[in-house]
This record gives C-alpha cells, sequence and structure tokens, in this order.
C-alpha cells in the first residue's frame, strides 16, 4: 500500500463548477498537508498548507483535513478553465521527506 | 516571496556529455534543497536531498556517482548529470525548503533535459 493515495483522474467538469480533489494516507504521523498544483512542463505552485485537522480557505480554493480518517480534501468553486492542471497533495511529518501523492488531472471546460 | 529558480530551463545535449543544472533560492536562505525527477504524466520521484556544507543523501536506486549534487551555498544546489544517456532525459525539478521552522516548500520551474 502506498503511503499516499491519490486518483490520478483525468478528472473533466464544466466551469463554475465544484471541484472536489482527494487524498487517503496512511501514516499517522504526517503532520503537514500541502496542495501544488501543477501546469503542464512547470514546477508545481503551493496553493495550500495546513497543520493537523481543521479546514483552511483560501479565496476560492478550502484545504480540509480529516485526521481520524485520513482524508485529505482541497475544493475549487466557481472553478474556471484557468484552474485546469494537474493537482498534487503532499504531506510531511516534520523529519523526512515530502511524500507525493499521483497527482490528479484536472480540466475545466469552458 | 519564495521563488526557486532553476537554470537553464531547457537543455540538450549529445549522449556522453555532461549536464550541469543550478538551482537558486532567490528570496530567502534554503538550508535543505531537494532534486526531483519526474516522466510524462507521473508524479515527482526525490532523487536526493541536499544540506548545505554536506554530502547529498540519495534516495535508494538513484546513482550517486551519476547525479552529482552540489548544495554550495544556503542560495545555490548544482546537480550535474554525467555522462548522460538518452534514459536521463527527464524533467529535472529542484526545491527549496524554507529554513524559518515552517515546513513550507517550493519548487523551482523545472529542466528540461534531452539526451539524442
Amino acid at each position: 500500500q502506498k503511503e499516499v493515495e491519490q486518483d490520478p483522474g483525468p478528472l473533466s467538469v464544466p466551469e463554475g463548477a465544484i471541484v472536489s480533489l482527494n487524498c487517503t494516507y496512511s501514516n499517522s504521523a504526517f503532520q503537514y498537508f500541502m496542495w501544488y498544483r501543477q501546469y503542464s512542463r512547470k514546477g508545481p505552485e503551493l496553493l495550500m498548507y495546513t497543520y493537523s485537522s481543521g479546514n483552511k480557505e483560501d479565496g476560492r480554493f478550502t484545504a480540509q483535513v480529516d485526521k481520524s480518517s485520513k482524508y485529505i480534501s482541497l475544493f475549487i468553486r466557481d472553478s474556471q478553465p484557468s484552474d485546469s492542471a494537474t493537482y498534487l497533495c503532499a504531506m510531511w511529518e516534520g523529519a523526512q521527506k515530502l511524500v507525493f501523492g499521483q497527482g490528479t488531472r484536472l480540466t475545466i471546460n469552458p | 516571496g519564495a521563488v526557486v529558480s532553476q537554470h537553464p530551463s531547457r537543455v540538450i545535449c549529445k549522449s556522453g556529455t555532461s549536464v550541469k543544472i543550478e538551482c537558486r533560492s532567490l528570496d530567502f536562505q534554503a538550508t535543505t534543497m531537494f532534486w526531483y525527477r519526474q516522466f510524462p504524466k507521473k508524479s515527482l520521484m526525490l532523487m536526493a536531498t541536499s544540506n548545505e556544507g554536506s554530502k547529498a543523501t540519495y534516495e535508494q536506486g538513484v546513482e550517486k556517482d551519476k547525479f552529482l549534487i552540489n548544495h554550495a551555498s544556503l542560495t545555490l544546489s548544482t546537480l550535474t548529470v554525467t555522462s548522460a544517456h538518452p534514459e536521463d532525459s527527464s524533467f529535472y525539478i529542484c526545491s527549496a525548503r524554507v529554513t524559518s521552522g515552517i515546513s513550507e516548500q517550493f519548487f523551482g520551474p523545472g529542466t528540461r533535459l534531452t539526451v539524442l
């Protein structure tokens, strides 16, 4: 079993829809949870970063962490074509390397 | 803030030559930098962790004599692909961890290496 599982998609939704991206994990020591956005042929860009359980909102983006279920989510409201990218979740327990999910390819159709 | 640059962005070289890729943290100091390799439509594969002033720690299966990493200062790390072969063609991405105690890790734009 991988430490971090993420559905690779592809996921295609119409413009304006609410998008839900998810990751599950097995290592209960993870404390830091990140979401990165990666456009084609570019490096990943840090979108959101949360520590422990709870919600964090930044504009149209909401990151949610449920440590009891070992489940994290990223919600995108009022999705735009410019949101089309690959979204990677990543986790860290504070000492070793970041562990990435496989990435979900998202397309927002105008 | 928290910008990481890479140079070059794209390089094409002949088989057998060596290629050096630079990674710089432009507006912060990074005691730890990371080098990743990414294949098309795949996630990032960590190659090595580079700490300023000490030897890099390589992940299992990564040849340290082939992928030479130097972290000469708090803002610069280099990856040299020695005696490159076509199978080394890939997208190489570096990242830097902020040293202020926060766990944020920022990535460079990547370098596309093509070995002919």
